[in-house]
């Protein structure tokens, strides 16, 4: 019930295409959905977030979709750019209980020049 | 800028011996975390802390112990190395919003630990 479900694992696109990677959560306590960007040799970083009580949150060419009934939630990068090419976790968190942030087991993006 | 630190890039221990995995966070952050990170297993909770002395179990505990003495600095001990325990180690600190609005987790760069 603490997973995050996340697919595919891996991803290739060609430069300016719409990748998309999507995520799954059971539990219906979780009440934050943040998206990590990880850089070769990097620690993760945030890249966007949202909550159940919005359906769509976007940030530049970043968007994270939102459905609630389905418990499902799905990252979209627009106008996709090799600089993007990283790996990129979803996650989940009970923010009204602690703050622990449970990962998905990423997906390595690839972008095509 | 926020500042998470790990004392090591690089590590080579040989199995059984006991290892300590060093993090520091420059922002007063209440929260902190020790993840393992494996290709394909994503980043996985090993401890969880919330404030000095606090503790919590997070997925994968077993096998390691956790140390938080200073509001700033979190260790992660391995008692006896073992070869399954090679793996990226990655801590991160968040601030512990009373609103509950956001739980932003830094990162460090990680310990490549490699146990022969």
């Amino acid at each position: 019930q603490q997973q995050v479900k996340q697919s595919p694992q891996s991803l290739i696109v060609q430069k300016g295409g719409i990748p998309i990677i999507n995520c799954a959560y059971e539990n219906t306590a979780f009440d934050y959905f943040p998206w990590y960007q990880q850089f070769p040799g990097k620690g993760p970083a945030l890249l966007i977030a949202i909550r159940p009580d919005v359906s769509e949150k976007k940030e530049g060419r970043f968007t994270i979709s939102f459905n609630k009934s389905a418990k499902q939630f799905s990252l979209h990068i627009m106008d996709s750019q090799p600089g993007d090419s990283a790996t990129y976790f979803c996650a989940a968190s009970m923010t009204n209980r602690d703050d622990k942030i449970i990962f998905g087991k990423g997906t390595r993006l690839h972008i095509l020049p | 800028d926020v500042k998470v630190t790990q004392s090591s890039r690089y590590l080579v221990k040989r199995t059984g011996e006991k290892v300590f995995l060093e993090c520091v966070q420059d922002m007063d952050h209440e929260n902190m975390f020790w993840y393992r990170q494996d290709p394909g297993l994503g980043l996985r909770l090993i401890y969880f802390s919330y404030d000095v002395k606090m503790k919590e179990k997070g997925d994968i505990p077993e096998g390691y112990s956790v140390s938080r003495e200073k509001k700033e600095r979190f260790s992660l001990i391995l008692e006896s190395a073992s070869t399954n325990q090679t793996s990226m180690y990655l801590c991160a600190s968040s601030y512990r919003d009373p609103h509950r609005e956001s739980t932003e987790a830094f990162f460090g760069q990680g310990t490549r630990l490699t146990v022969v």
